[in-house]
């Protein structure tokens, strides 16, 4: 059974960068069939795909078109968890994230998700 | 891509039958649509992938159809538990996912 544990702080300032973390258990974050993803959801915005890294013999990563100049995605094998970061962060980033398995084929369906952070932007 | 889901809240009795709309806007090839439910402060959870295979532990009541440009999602007679937001989600080759804004079921 897969679980997804997420941690980071849930009050962010504006202009510094949001940092989440989330460690996975009964699952690789190496696995050759899943991708691990991080979605938001707000109110304005409902729930929005933000990005995804995955391992297929090499690591690659996509991030949402939105995002692309403040967003990383990154793996950690050693530690079986994979991290966001946002840079210069806005009001407009205030949302519950959560950290997502996809699985099958395609861009993949959203297996197992995260409980999420509610993040709030503000000084 | 966008998706359309209708109506935006359906109210309905326990022990009737619901039917939720999504609507894409391009087709969508080996229909790659997914069907999720939220309840207040919970994460979505996986009812239906591949827009009629229901996922691991749903309940038959629980059905998927539709292919193209047009998917329902019909829960045949509502229990308590399924009052709730209901999500479309397509998956195409490539990323990024989109999700429809979503349908209420209300207790009527």
């Amino acid at each position: 059974h897969v679980q997804l544990q997420q941690s980071g702080p849930g009050l962010v300032k504006p202009s510094q960068t949001l940092s989440l973390t989330c460690a996975i258990s009964g699952d690789s974050v190496s696995s050759n069939s899943a991708a691990w993803n991080w979605i938001r959801q707000s109110p304005s915005r409902g729930l929005e795909w933000l990005g995804r890294t995955y391992y297929r013999s090499k690591w690659s990563h996509d991030y949402a078109v939105s995002m692309y100049s403040r967003i990383t995605i990154t793996a950690d094998s050693s530690k079986n968890q994979f991290s966001l970061q946002v840079n210069s962060v806005t009001p407009e980033d205030a949302a519950v994230y959560y950290c997502v398995r996809a699985t099958g084929y395609g861009s993949g369906w959203y297996d197992y998700w995260g409980p999420g952070t509610l993040v709030t932007v503000s000084s | 891509i966008v998706l359309t889901q209708s109506p935006g809240t359906l109210s309905l009795s326990p022990g009737k039958e619901a039917t939720l709309s999504c609507r894409t806007s391009q087709s969508l090839s080996s229909s790659f649509l997914a069907w999720y439910q939220q309840k207040p402060g919970q994460a979505p959870r996986l009812l239906i992938y591949a827009a009629s295979s229901r996922a691991t532990g749903i309940p038959d009541r629980f059905s998927g159809s539709g292919s193209g440009t047009d998917f329902t999602l019909t829960i045949s007679r509502l229990e308590p538990e399924d009052f709730a937001v209901y999500y479309c989600q397509q998956y195409g080759g490539s990323p990024p996912c989109t999700f429809g804004q979503g349908t209420k079921v209300e207790i009527k």
